[in-house]
């Protein structure tokens, strides 16, 4: 039972344009979403994080939308940099144990120079 | 301020063995995660400790699985037998409490052989 979906496993752009990274849930009882960034070899970093009362959080070049009525969230990175190349992790908690984390599978993210 | 340690970072063993993994988390989390990660899959959680207690292991394959926290600081976590399907990155996870962001060690890459 996959509650957290990330349907495509890679996405490439250029240096300078625009990334979206897509993520879908099933569970209506998530109500905070959170994106990871993780280099090989090392453990997943937090990025930016969403609750389930808004639709938008920006920081910095990062923005996480969330549309509650179609279970859809989304990361826009703008602009893009090749330092940003790394696998996206798509992540929600909620219902009876806040603290637990349930992850997608992940985008690869390449960007170009 | 130091992250999450693991060790080792790498475990080559055959199957039917046994593996331990240790863990120690950022000063002062009091909950501590284990995830499993395979690979080409997001990061599953196995077990989750409110200090020395626990407070979800639902995913964790309790007949060949086990895992402590003693004195509600570090952790290990124990795979008796390991079996083919356990070559994953087990990654360790801390947070101040069961609703503040978790922060990710390195991982252990195990591959059973």
């Amino acid at each position: 039972d996959q509650q957290v979906k990330q349907n495509s496993p890679s996405l490439s752009v250029q240096e300078g344009r625009i990334s979206i990274l897509n993520c879908d849930y099933t569970n209506s009882m998530f109500d905070y979403f959170l994106w990871y960034k993780k280099y090989p070899a090392e453990g997943p970093t937090f990025l930016i994080s969403i609750s389930s009362i808004k639709d938008k959080n920006e920081d910095g070049r990062f923005t996480v939308f969330l549309n509650k009525s179609a279970k859809h969230l989304s990361l826009h990175i703008v602009p893009s940099q090749p330092g940003d190349s790394a696998v996206y992790f798509c992540a929600a908690s909620g219902g009876s144990n806040t603290g637990k984390l349930i992850f997608g599978q992940g985008t690869t993210l390449q960007v170009k120079p | 301020e130091a992250g999450v340690a693991q060790s080792p970072r790498y475990k080559i063993i055959e199957k039917r063995q046994s593996v331990a993994f240790w863990c120690n988390p950022i000063s002062g989390h009091a909950t501590l995660y284990w995830y499993q990660q395979i690979l080409g899959q997001g990061p599953k959680l196995l077990i989750q400790f409110q200090n020395n207690g626990v407070v979800d292991d639902s995913q964790l394959p309790k007949d060949r699985f086990s895992a402590e926290r003693l004195k509600g600081v570090d952790s290990t976590l124990k795979i008796q037998p390991a079996k083919l399907e356990d070559s994953a990155v087990y990654l360790c996870a801390s947070s101040i409490t069961s609703t503040t962001l978790q922060y990710f060690g390195p991982g252990t890459r195990l591959t059973v052989t």
